[in-house]
């Protein structure tokens, strides 16, 4: 089935370690993004990607990093730099433009992620 | 972006239609209304969208009013699985952030 991946479901990072989040999708949709939803709370935009080999920040983009270098793939790397990235992560996916310019967003199941 | 105004919680009975008010009086003419649900621990779930039209899929209903600053969503027979937080959401691109609020907590009751 056509959708999108989230791995892991959880994830644990040691104070100083960076980690990767993955996101991978089979929609053949051009738009990714990541997002981060805290207890309580709506979802904030982290990064976005409209296309292969291009990112944008969005409205938390600080101690975040992404890569687009496929289609189908948005990994998202929390770094040391991230002072409380305990929260959970989504990532999705989106057509950009075609005949029925707005389209929504579909979403991955998210990765939790904590601090030791 | 315009913002959009929901009630923080609903109760709903199982088997009953559930009518979900949204407010975005400061919404511009190019940007469209859409509507997800997220339940506890899971990614959101896209439901429908429109522009001025009422919109009808498998899931619900999207009635929009005719000077467009308001809305209401219908799931028109609700079951337990139906019980979520649902987003109001507006936007104006084809693509881009959705600007997520605090929803409205429903929670359908046997």
């Amino acid at each position: 089935d056509g959708g999108i991946t989230q791995s892991p479901k959880y994830l644990f990072r040691k104070e100083g370690q960076n980690v990767t989040l993955s996101c991978e999708q089979n929609l053949n949709h051009d738009a990714m993004y990541w997002y981060r939803q805290d207890p309580g709370q709506g979802l904030r935009l982290i990064y976005y990607s409209q296309i292969v080999n291009d990112f944008q920040k969005g409205d938390i983009a600080e101690g975040y990093s992404v890569s687009r270098e496929k289609k189908e793939s948005f990994p998202l790397t929390v770094t040391s730099a991230q002072k409380n990235p305990t929260a959970f992560y989504l990532c999705a996916s989106s057509i950009v433009g075609g005949t029925d310019s707005n389209q929504p967003q579909h979403f991955g199941d998210g990765t939790r992620l904590s601090i030791l | 972006d315009a913002k959009t105004t929901q009630p923080p919680s609903m109760d709903c009975a199982e088997g009953r239609a559930a009518n979900l008010p949204c407010n975005h009086s400061t919404i511009s003419g190019n940007e469209y209304v859409y509507w997800y649900r997220q339940i506890h621990s899971q990614g959101p779930q896209y439901i429908i969208h429109g522009l001025k039209n009422n919109e009808t899929n498998e899931m619900a209903s999207l009635i929009i009013t005719e000077d467009r600053k308001s809305s209401t969503l219908i799931l028109p027979h609700a079951t337990l699985r139906d019980t979520a937080v649902y987003y109001c959401i507006v936007r104006p691109d084809s693509w881009g952030k959705l600007q997520f609020g605090a929803g409205t907590q429903v929670v359908v009751t046997p």
